[in-house]
């Protein structure tokens, strides 16, 4: 066990919807990164966020959005969701920023139909 | 930009065969290089890691040494097992880029009885 919490573990849901993807870090972890895993991109960066601000944006779509909030969960919003949104979306938390280690979640497996 | 490149699989051995898993990268500055591996249906866990060069990390009988000369970061195992079936993944971050991993593509690896 990581530590690091994500919710829900599976989403079915139809194109066109959002929906909203969450996570808790390991406690006292400031930095929340979010990182999407599909088949024909492997694993991509999406966002990091380090105690409530975003430091730093990947290949993130302007449809995704993301927020970490005081107590330093943080969401990963996705809308008008296509059939290639479909992917493992796993978020990962470290103690600070910079080259530490990161501890990943389990994921949630997004299914668009 | 940074860049990781792994070997391509899906590499299949024998139980107790030799394992190696090539990996080199590109980055600018001195990065921290990591192996995560993932099991089926579960999330990314840290195998080893390496944070200078010349640095060897080494876990549950994997060995990794950071060759800056080379900017290679292999992935070894002297005796593999049917347990460490998985899908292997190398690595970097580091403080210019917030520490956001780059992943490589990863690597299946097969053991058979």
């Amino acid at each position: 066990d990581s530590g690091v919490t994500q919710t829900p573990k599976h989403l079915i849901t139809a194109t066109g919807q959002r929906v909203t993807l969450r996570c808790s870090p390991r406690s006292g972890d400031l930095s929340v990164y979010w990182y999407q895993q599909s088949l024909d991109q492997g694993l991509q960066f999406l966002i990091h966020y380090y105690n409530g601000e975003e430091r730093a944006k990947g290949n993130i779509l302007e449809r995704f959005s993301a927020q970490q909030f005081p107590d330093l969960h943080s969401e990963l919003n996705l809308s008008s969701l296509e059939l290639g949104d479909s992917a493992l979306y796993f978020c990962a938390s470290s103690v600070a920023w910079g080259s530490t280690e990161a501890f990943f979640g389990q994921g949630t497996r997004l299914t668009v139909v | 930009g940074d860049s990781v490149t792994q070997m391509e699989g899906p590499v299949t051995l024998s139980e107790e065969a030799f394992l190696t898993i090539n990996c080199t990268y590109t980055a600018t500055g001195y990065p921290s290089l990591f192996w995560y591996v993932q099991y089926p249906g579960e999330g990314l866990q840290l195998l080893l890691k390496a944070t200078k060069a010349d640095d060897k990390g080494s876990n549950k009988g994997f060995e990794a040494t950071y060759r800056k000369e080379t900017t290679s970061f292999h992935l070894e195992k002297g005796s593999v097992q049917v347990s460490d079936s998985a899908v292997y993944f190398c690595a970097l971050s580091s403080m210019s880029n917030t520490g956001k991993l780059i992943f490589g593509q990863g690597t299946t690896l097969q053991v058979k009885p």
